[in-house]
């Protein structure tokens, strides 16, 4: 069964420091995406990061990064230089092979930014 | 662009009734989700559609119904209200993804559902 797992439930952070949250996924597809969201406590759901099955860099997007290890199927988020507004929750997600409009979603970490 | 919309924002109902939660998107997008998030877990699946008139059934597809008689507009109607149905929904559009296209997922400001 395709599966995401988040093993954090909750992390701390100091403010400017990095961070890393991570995520396992369980597949045996060879094509999918792998995607993080950021909601905060308003309760929307922000796309922060995607990275393809076959990409073969890490995506970075601003102070976002992805720690992509294929092998071990892993897909950890990396946030550089944290800041007060980064605490929220954080979801890991896949998008099956063929299966758009579907994602799984893990469990979710909550982040907690320290001043 | 309103982006994806939802209403309405919060709904109590009572045990037994039937209602319909909207969603429309104005991206002309070909993929729309509904989720629903419940605490101290992630988004699952409920239903999802690849095109006007075509919809499948995601992961806790049970006492909802859906339609898709538009590319805009994938409404969700709970049949018979029961407690367990208590969560916030989500819903979500994206484009058509072609194998290693990003395509993310766009969400809805989400409704808040009581079921007394």
């Amino acid at each position: 069964a395709q599966k995401i797992t988040q093993t954090q439930p909750g992390m701390f952070v100091q403010e400017k420091e990095a961070v890393t949250l991570d995520c396992t996924y369980d597949t045996s597809d060879q094509s999918y995406g792998l995607f993080w969201y950021k909601q905060p406590s308003s309760g929307e759901m922000i796309f922060l990061i995607y990275q393809g099955s076959y990409d073969e860099q890490n995506a970075t997007e601003g102070r976002y990064s992805l720690n992509f290890q294929k092998a071990r199927k892993s897909a950890n988020l990396v946030i550089s230089a944290s800041q007060l507004g980064d605490s929220a929750m954080y979801f890991c997600a896949m998008r099956p092979k063929n299966q758009g409009g579907k994602l799984i979603f893990g469990q979710g970490t909550e982040l907690s930014v320290k001043p | 662009n309103a982006g994806v919309t939802q209403t309405p924002k919060f709904q109590v109902l009572k045990t037994g009734q039937s209602m319909t939660l909207q969603c429309a998107q104005d991206m002309n997008h070909e993929y729309m989700s509904w989720y629903r998030q419940d605490p101290g877990m992630g988004l699952r699946l409920i239903h999802y559609s690849v095109g006007a008139g075509i919809t499948d059934q995601g992961e806790v597809p049970n006492g909802y119904n859906v339609s898709r008689s538009t590319t805009e507009d994938f409404p969700l109607r709970l049949l018979s209200a029961a407690p367990s149905q208590t969560s916030v929904y989500f819903c979500a559009s994206s484009s058509r993804s072609g194998a290693g296209e990003r395509n993310e997922q766009f969400f809805g400001p989400g409704t808040r559902l009581t079921v007394l």
